[in-house]
């Protein structure tokens, strides 16, 4: 089955830096990449996503990139605020599973 | 749309006991998930449902069972409560993806804390 490698488990970054955590990915056949944001003692939820179709996709200080080639894809966080403390997870589907499968979460400090 | 959500927030078990976690989403899903989060750890999943009547064992079902009658709700039953089943339990429903996708973004629910004594 798919599985799904996150680095780093832990990013610390001083506010107005950038922050950078890549997934690699096993199956070829896995076209759909969502990345989740968890702070703490909340329920995860979605912040962006990408599919095999498309390169890169930004929403203002977020971005994400996909390889296919390479089988990782990337979440970027520019200027970079206390409020980005989180834990992020990163997921890969395909089409025909109904199950994602996850990264085991990168945990972000932005320090004032 | 209030979304998916569960009861309770908070419960204490001892071992030994039984309980249902609630989950019911009203955006008419199709796919609905029960996962555990151990402390500083990831997702697992326990059980999933591609629609009513339908469900699956997921990567840890062993003292756990579901059912799914309707669209809109997927009860969590643990028996026999064991320490080891300490977490914080998440529910999610997803739509059908684009183009036949079958699974697609996640909505979760705020999850419930147990605690097993």
């Amino acid at each position: 089955g798919e599985n799904v490698e996150q680095h780093p488990s832990t990013l610390s970054v001083q506010e107005g830096d950038s922050a950078v955590i890549k997934c690699t990915y096993s199956d070829s056949a896995s076209n759909y990449f969502p990345w989740y944001k968890q702070e703490l003692g909340k329920r995860p939820q979605l912040i962006i996503d990408i599919r095999s179709n498309v390169g890169e996709k930004k929403d203002q200080r977020i971005a994400v990139t996909l390889n296919k080639t390479a089988k990782h894809f990337s979440l970027h966080i520019t200027e970079t605020q206390p409020e980005d403390s989180a834990v992020y997870f990163c997921a890969a589907s395909k089409g025909g599973s109904y199950i994602p499968t996850f990264g085991r979460g990168t945990s972000l400090i932005v320090h004032p | 749309n209030a979304g998916v959500t569960q009861t309770p927030k908070f419960r204490i078990l001892k071992i030994g006991q039984s309980m249902t976690l609630q989950c019911t989403q009203d955006m008419n899903h199709n796919y609905m998930y029960w996962y555990r989060q151990d402390p500083g750890m990831g997702l697992k999943l326990i059980y999933y449902s591609v629609g009513a009547g339908i469900t699956d064992k997921g990567e840890v079902p062993n003292g756990y069972n579901v059912s799914r009658s309707t669209t809109e709700d997927f009860p969590l039953r643990l028996e026999l409560a064991a320490p080891s089943q300490t977490s914080v339990y998440f529910c999610a429903s997803s739509p059908p993806g684009l183009a036949g996708q079958r699974g697609e973004t996640q909505y979760f629910g705020p999850g419930t804390r147990l605690l097993v004594l």
